[in-house]
């Protein structure tokens, strides 16, 4: 019983570099969210999918792309890295019967920019 | 604009109740949510309370709303080891979910 499975668990990239930061969901859940972390905040919203091929910004969206490939993977990209962006980042997603709201998160992928 | 607050840190001593209070600002929130993360752990959801509540109460939880307030309080009765956490209150304005900065909450033996 997987839940949400994030991709990588850390990564430190240059200043200017690209990645992607991967989850997937096993529980059939149409919404799924990409949120950060930073120290002493509380999360804050990038981006949300209601349902495959949807994506609505967050919160705290520019410096970030996304793409719902099918029901299950939810992908964050960052095209050109900033220090700024330095952040555990959570992915989430929500039971279409219950609140709307995320229910279940990944352990994090812990991203540093040098 | 929204805004969620909460206080840093909380010790209690194991057996004894643990009180981790939440104010926040937008009064049309339709629910609010406590959610748990452990060390090096997503963010759990443990109960959620609608605005139109005064109380819930799920086995050793208990949830308290002050609407007038604007006050949320999470009970955790009989407090163990197991419970030492960071606790995140949130509310809710459609799909968007405003958190505060969470508390620390120690358990000492």
């Amino acid at each position: 019983n997987a839940g949400v499975t994030q991709t990588p668990k850390f990564q430190v990239l240059k200043t200017g570099q690209s990645m992607t930061l991967q989850c997937a969901q096993d529980m059939n859940h149409n919404s799924m969210y990409w949120y950060r972390q930073d120290p002493g905040m509380g999360l804050r919203l990038i981006y949300y999918s209601a349902s495959e091929g949807t994506t609505d910004k967050g919160e705290v969206p520019n410096g970030y792309n996304v793409s719902r490939l099918n029901k299950r993977e939810f992908s964050l990209r960052l095209e050109s890295a900033a220090p700024s962006q330095t952040s555990v980042y959570f992915c989430a997603s929500s039971d279409p019967t219950g609140l709307g709201q995320p229910q279940h998160f990944g352990d994090g992928t812990r991203l540093s920019i040098l | 604009g929204e805004d969620v607050e909460q206080s840093l840190f909380l010790s209690v001593r194991e057996g004894d109740s643990s009180v981790i209070n939440c104010t926040y600002t937008d009064s049309s929130s339709t629910y609010l949510y406590w959610y748990k993360q452990e060390p090096g752990a997503g963010l759990q959801l443990l109960t959620y309370i609608f605005s139109n509540m005064d109380m819930k109460q799920d086995q050793r939880l208990t949830v308290l709303l002050n609407k007038k307030d604007k006050h949320l309080s999470l009970r955790i009765a009989d407090t163990q080891t197991g419970d030492s956490a960071i606790y995140f209150c949130a509310e809710s304005m459609m799909w968007q979910l405003t958190f505060g900065s969470g508390t620390q909450l120690t358990v000492l033996p």
